[in-house]
């Protein structure tokens, strides 16, 4: 098993600038998170997903952000436009339906907005 | 909402010796408890969790207790190693909420001296 894959590691980009960031989750799991990681304010849940649709999405900070899962297999978290505050790591998560299912976590996506 | 409080922020121990983290919380109907351990670079990973119906968890060098009238639990780690030292969160479900509905405590960082 592969884990949780998430492209890229490390991204660098300028104020206004379109960032996305991907995800693979495990295969045959059937919830995915959005987790955002900061010093400031630690793990924020931004989203989460069951079998594809998004399920609680309360925690996306701005319309500036927006998540997708358009299959099983991929999702996508896209900030547009980006700002320098939107610095932070950001991980996906998987689990499997069922009150016994931890979360598996991805290695993050370390994002910089200059 | 749930509010999740975590002491202390860093820990730091001798090779051998015991470390316990703390955590609070504030929703009485909050029934998960799992604790997650970071290593750099990386995302967090289970180590251990609890619910609500159970008061002590055990598992080799780790455990975790529970106190739900005092709303607290905490992390124990015994005959601690340096490959122990990393940052651990706490975290707790929200009320009927699934897996990813977690609260993170701030995390602490725990290093352990050869």
């Amino acid at each position: 098993d592969a884990g949780v894959i998430q492209s890229p590691r490390h991204e660098v980009t300028e104020m206004g600038q379109e960032v996305t960031l991907r995800c693979k989750p495990i295969s045959g799991h059937d919830y995915l998170f959005w987790y955002r990681q900061t010093m400031m304010r630690g793990l924020e849940l931004l989203i989460y997903f069951n079998n594809n649709v998004p399920i609680d999405d309360s925690g996306m900070p701005e319309d500036r952000f927006s998540a997708k899962m358009p299959n099983a297999s991929f999702s996508t978290l896209k900030i547009q436009p980006s700002e320098p505050r939107d610095s932070a790591v950001y991980f996906c998560a998987s689990s499997l339906v069922g009150n016994n299912s931890p979360l598996h976590f991805g290695n993050g996506t370390r994002l910089t907005v200059t | 909402g749930e509010n999740v409080e975590q002491h202390p922020s860093t820990l730091s121990v001798q090779e051998g010796d015991s470390a316990v983290i703390k955590c609070t919380y504030s929703d009485s109907a909050s029934n998960y408890f799992p604790w997650y351990k970071q290593e750099l670079g990386k995302g967090p990973q289970l180590i251990i969790d609890i619910r609500s119906n159970v008061g002590e968890k055990k598992d080799q060098r780790i455990a975790v207790t529970l106190n739900k009238t005092a709303k607290h639990f905490s992390l124990h780690i015994t005959e601690t190693q340096p490959e122990d030292s990393a940052v651990y969160f706490c975290a707790v479900s929200l009320r009927g909420g699934s897996q990813g509905n977690l609260i993170f405590g701030k995390g602490t960082k725990l290093s352990v001296k050869p």
